[in-house]
């Protein structure tokens, strides 16, 4: 099975500057996908961005960028010029490329934004 | 954003009494899931579905069943609530398990509280 570790549970970052939110996972398939989700105060669910494991390219989405390393098992999601409403929950996710495949997620990491 | 409605928002309920979530979609989207969140656990999977009629069940399926008799309702039920089914659950929905629509959306969620 499937499974997604966040190791540091919180981070802190000052406005304007540069955060990284690390992710590793473990899996035998070679064919999938990666994300990491926002969950603000509100709950609501929001995709920041997604990474096909078959494409070498990391993702990048404005001021959210990835660090896919395949071999390493690694997803890092990096945030630039932290804004007070990055502040939130960030969850990475995995999903093989299979049929009724299922998304696992990590545990989560609380980012917080020091104005 | 994703058409995805569910009801009750929220909710509070007594011990060993039914209940029973709503998902409704606007997308046609053949995958749906049903998530809970906790603190510590990020989101698990309970059930999910790959079509109308065909459910299998998650990693924290004990205490819950689901029905899908048309493409846009999912329905989760607890048949008699314990307060360790407090929670927020979250229903999700994508359009198939291929490589053209891998991304999970996410409805807004229920607050479930068993008294």
């Amino acid at each position: 099975a499937q499974t997604v570790t966040q190791s540091q549970p919180e981070m802190s970052v000052q406005e304007a500057e540069t955060v990284t939110l690390s992710c590793t996972y473990d899996t035998s398939e070679s064919d999938y996908y990666l994300f990491w989700y926002k969950q603000p105060p509100s709950r609501q669910m929001i995709l920041v961005i997604r990474q096909e494991a078959y494409k070498q390219q990391n993702a990048t989405e404005n001021r959210f960028s990835v660090n896919f390393q395949k071999a390493a098992k690694s997803f890092s999601l990096k945030i630039s010029d932290s804004q007070l409403g990055d502040a939130a929950m960030y969850f990475c996710a995995y999903r093989s490329s299979g049929a009724n495949s299922k998304l696992t997620f990590g545990k989560g990491i609380t980012l917080s934004v020091r104005p | 954003d994703a058409g995805i409605t569910q009801s009750p928002r929220h909710k509070v309920t007594e011990t060993g009494t039914p209940v029973t979530l709503r998902c409704h979609q606007t997308e046609n989207h053949r995958y749906m899931y049903w998530y809970r969140q906790d603190p510590g656990h990020g989101l698990r999977l309970i059930h999910y579905s790959y079509g109308v009629k065909d459910t299998d069940k998650g990693e924290v399926s004990d205490g819950y069943s689901v029905s899908r008799s048309k493409t846009e309702d999912f329905l989760l039920t607890l048949e008699s609530a314990t307060s360790s089914q407090t929670s927020v659950y979250f229903c999700a929905i994508s359009e198939s398990g291929s490589r053209s629509g891998n991304t999970i959306y996410f409805g807004e969620g229920s607050w479930l509280t068993v008294v």
